[in-house]
Parts: structure tokens; sequence; C-alpha cells
């Protein structure tokens, strides 16, 4: 079935240093790619989002990349802050389909060292 | 805006117990989404419902979950009997119509 792997499953980088979380999908027809930041005890919240019409999508400190070929994206956090430390879940879907669901990696733990 | 709102927070309750979960989802929001989160794993979907009727029910366990969405809007998800593995913080969240979703609080179900 349909499927969405996360790696590493945890990542410890000192602040201010880059942390990279790469995911793989399995569906050819997945065409939305969220980034998701789970904090402990609370609700997953989007941070970032890209379609598959575009290769990079960049917000700040926080870049996502996309190779359909390859069928993998990937999360860049630059400078990174002791408030980047969380759970960073991966996901994918195929958008505006009403008959699809989105599935999510099994997330990645980052710790900033200071 | 308002986000989507879940209650209970929290419930502890026995093994062969039943519960129900409550989730508001944000206005005009068509799909709605209940997901099961174990600890250290990642959101599952239990089941998704576009407007009340359902999309994806393909992961719910179906002998004891039951989840409704009356009028297309608040949902319930119920568990009957409850077990140990059921255990997990249940998280709603909602889309127009796919794609971007917003996640509830969730409540944390501690099954005994």
């Amino acid at each position: 079935g349909e499927n969405v792997e996360q790696h590493p499953s945890t990542l410890s980088v000192q602040e201010g240093d880059s942390a990279v979380i790469k995911c793989t999908y399995s569906d050819s027809a997945s065409n939305y790619f969220p980034w998701y930041k789970q904090e402990l005890g609370k609700r997953p919240q989007l941070i970032i989002d890209i379609r598959s019409n575009v290769g990079e999508k960049k917000d700040q400190r926080i870049a996502v990349t996309l190779n359909k070929t390859a069928k993998h994206f990937s999360l860049h956090i630059t400078e990174t802050q002791p408030e980047d430390s969380a759970v960073y879940f991966c996901a994918a879907s195929r958008g505006y389909s009403s008959a699809s669901k989105i599935i999510f990696g099994s997330g990645t733990r980052l710790s900033i060292r200071p | 805006e308002a986000g989507v709102a879940q209650s209970p927070r929290y419930k502890i309750i026995e093994k062969r117990q039943s519960v129900a979960f409550w989730c508001n989802p944000i206005s005009g929001h068509a799909t709605l989404y209940w997901y099961q989160q174990i600890l250290g794993q990642g959101p599952k979907l239990l089941i998704q419902f576009q407007n009340n009727g359902v999309v994806d029910d393909s992961q719910l366990p179906k002998d004891r979950f039951s989840a409704e969405r009356l009028k297309g809007v608040d949902s319930t998800l119920k568990i009957q009997p409850a077990k140990l593995e059921d255990s997990a913080v249940y998280l709603c969240a909602s889309s127009w119509p796919q794609d971007t979703q917003y996640f509830g609080p969730g409540t944390r179900l501690t099954v005994l």
C-alpha cells in the first residue's frame, strides 16, 4: 500500500547548524507534501508545504525540496535555534482528489544542542 | 479564525468501557479527519469525511470504533469496548476541501 518513509528518526545538531530530514513516498500520484512540527504535548502544526509543480520552496530559515522522479522530498532548517526542537512529520497526498488520504511519515525527533 | 475544537482533552477509562470524543472543525471546512497517534509514532488516519459522507475508513477497527458526522459539521468518534492498545492521542483535523489540514488539540486517552 501507500507508504511514506522518513529518516532519520532522531537528529541532534548544534545550535546554529543546519538540519536535514528526508522522506520518500511510494504513491507516484502524490502531488502535495506538507511538513508538520509537533512540540511535546501539542498538536501538529503545518510549517511548510510543497506541490508537485515546483521543486523547491523557502520560508525564512525553512526550505523544502522535491524530486518527483526519485519520489523523495526533504526539509532543510538553517541556523537552527532551541525553539526548533520538536518532532517533525512529513506527509504525502494526492491533494485535491476527494478519494485521497494523507500518509504521514513516522517522525523525526530534532534536538538542538546549545 | 477559530481553530479545530476537541473535547474532552483527557480521558481515563478501564478496558471494556466505552468512550466518545467530539470534534468541531473550522467553519466551512468540508473535510474532517480522525487520527490516532500512539506515543512516538506519526498520526494514523482512522476515518475521513467529506461533508457527512465517509471517504476513507479503511484503517478504522470497525468492530469497536465508530464515527459519525451528522449535518456535515461536528463529528463524534466512539470506542466500544476499549482495549489497552487504544491508549493514544486522538486528533481531529479539518481542511477545505482537501489539502492543508489543521489539527485540533487532541484527546489523550488512557485505557487501564
